[in-house]
C-alpha cells in the first residue's frame, strides 16, 4: 500500500463548479499535512496546510480526519486558473523532526469554460 | 526575492555517463531537500541537508547517487554511470527552518533524460 494515495483523476469540471479531492495516508502517527499545487511542467507550490479542526482559505477548504486517516480539499466556484495537479502531502512522524514530506501522485483537475 | 534556482533546466545524457545537477537554495535557508519525480508519478524523497550535513540519505536509490552541500548554500546531486531508469525531473527545495511546518520552496527542477 502506498503511503499517500489519491484518485489520479482527471476531474473535468465546468467553471463555477464545486469539486472535492480525497486522500488517504497509511501512517497513523503522521504529524502534519498539506496540499500542494503543481502546474504542468512546473514545480510544486504550497497551496495550504491542513489543520485538525479544518481550515479555509478563500474558495479552498481543507479537512483532516485522523481517525480515518483521510484528508480532503474542497474547491468552490472553480476558475479556469485552478486547472492543475493537486498533491496531497504528509509529514510522517518518523522524519526526525524535519520536513521529509511524502507526496501523493496527485489528482489532476481540468476546469473548462 | 530570488527563489530556488536549479541548473541545468534540461539535461540529455547517454547511458553510462555521469551527470551533476546543481541547486542554489534561497539565501539563509537552513534545510535543503532533493526529490525526484518520474513521469506521472509523485515526488520521491532522495536526501535532506541540515546545513552542510546530510542526516537523511535514505531515499538515494543506489550508490551511484551522491550529493553534497557546501557553505550552507549550493548543493550538487551527482549520478554516476546513468541508467535509463534515472530519467526523471530532479527537484530541489529549501526551507527556512527544519521544523515540520516550515514550507518547502521548490526550484523549477532539472529534467534528466538518459538515452
Amino acid at each position: 500500500r502506498k503511503e499517500v494515495e489519491q484518485d489520479p483523476g482527471p476531474f473535468n469540471v465546468p467553471e463555477g463548479a464545486t469539486v472535492a479531492f480525497n486522500c488517504t495516508y497509511s501512517n497513523s502517527a503522521s504529524q502534519s499535512f498539506f496540499w500542494y499545487r503543481q502546474d504542468c511542467r512546473k514545480e510544486p507550490k504550497l497551496l495550504m496546510s491542513v489543520y485538525s479542526s479544518g481550515n479555509e482559505d478563500g474558495r479552498f477548504t481543507a479537512q483532516l480526519n485522523r481517525a480515518s486517516q483521510y484528508i480532503s480539499l474542497l474547491i468552490r466556484d472553480s476558475k479556469l486558473s485552478d486547472s492543475a495537479t493537486y498533491l496531497c502531502v504528509v509529514n510522517p512522524s518518523f522524519s526526525g523532526g524535519y520536513n521529509k514530506l511524502i507526496f501523493g501522485a496527485g489528482t489532476r483537475l481540468a476546469v473548462h469554460p | 526575492g530570488a527563489g530556488v534556482s536549479q541548473s541545468p533546466s534540461n539535461k540529455v545524457t547517454e547511458k553510462g555517463k555521469d551527470v551533476e545537477l546543481r541547486c542554489d537554495p534561497i539565501s539563509g535557508h537552513t534545510a535543503l531537500y532533493w526529490y525526484r519525480q518520474r513521469l506521472g508519478q509523485g515526488l520521491e524523497f532522495l536526501i535532506y541537508f541540515q546545513g552542510n550535513s546530510a542526516p537523511d540519505k535514505s531515499g538515494l536509490p543506489s550508490d551511484r547517487f551522491s550529493a553534497e552541500r557546501t557553505g550552507e548554500s549550493v548543493s550538487t546531486l551527482t549520478i554516476q554511470r546513468t541508467q535509463q531508469e534515472d530519467s526523471a525531473v530532479y527537484l530541489c527545495a529549501s526551507s527556512q527552518r527544519t521544523d515540520y511546518n516550515s514550507p518547502l520552496h521548490f526550484g523549477n527542477g532539472t529534467r534528466l533524460t538518459v538515452t
